[in-house]
């Protein structure tokens, strides 16, 4: 069964660079049926996508975060990576991946990691 | 930018009860629109996307409705797994982009 799990570090100072990896499990990354997607939750606050990758390195991004944002993906490892430039404690937030299936729920988030939380303070 | 709003922020009912959840668009979605369940701790579960198909292994009690602007989630009689926030979600057509609502807390009474 096909499971994604987010990992990096829980604690960033503001100005810096947060970097995050979505390590997939039980399916291939480099597949044609899917994309991959990060998603994050403030603490008390809603969902908020941030960008969505193809596994040939196509990307869509959030507009109000794009300036400070690559996603890319590593097939070797079955991983896709996040980061993010500049961070505030705005930033402060519960990060997810995701997969976006072509297919059957197509462009929704059918499958989603447990979610990593990244804080941002010095 | 389309603004998804949820209603009620919170909803208490018991357990056997029927939950009526709504989404409002800011503008037409048309039917690309979602149902997430989010429980602590968890990952978050597709519920039900383009408005009305329920996604793979979702129980028939769960059901979605609705097209342009309103949209509801309906639970036609709530289990005790059931309590969770719910959030709606709705994408563009092309380029492919998401929001959010803020989320419906379903609580127990």
């Amino acid at each position: 069964q096909l499971q994604l799990q987010e990992s990096g570090p829980g604690l960033v100072k503001p100005s810096e660079t947060l970097s995050l990896t979505c390590t997939v499990s039980g399916g291939s990354i480099g597949t044609s049926s899917y994309y991959w997607g990060w998603i994050r939750q403030p603490p008390g606050k809603g969902l908020e996508w941030i960008g969505s990758i193809y596994y040939s390195g196509t990307t869509y991004f959030n507009p109000s975060l794009k300036s400070r944002v690559t996603i890319s993906v590593d097939t070797s490892k079955n991983q896709v990576s996040l980061r993010l430039r500049s961070v505030t404690a705005a930033d402060t937030a519960v990060y997810y991946c995701a997969r976006l299936p072509l297919q059957g729920p197509s462009w929704y988030f059918d499958l989603w990691g447990r979610g990593t939380l990244v804080i941002v303070s010095s | 930018e389309i603004v998804l709003t949820q209603s009620p922020a919170t909803l208490s009912l018991s357990p056997g009860e029927r939950a009526t959840l709504s989404c409002r668009a800011s503008q037409t979605v048309s039917t690309y629109l979602a149902w997430y369940q989010h429980k602590p701790g968890q990952a978050p579960r597709l519920l039900i996307y383009d408005a009305s198909t329920r996604a793979t292994g979702i129980p028939a009690r769960f059901s979605g409705s609705g097209s342009g602007t309103d949209f509801t989630l309906t639970i036609s009689s709530l289990e005790p797994e059931d309590f969770a926030v719910y959030y709606c979600q709705q994408r563009s057509n092309w380029p492919p982009e998401y929001a959010f609502g803020r989320g419906t807390e379903l609580e127990i009474k």
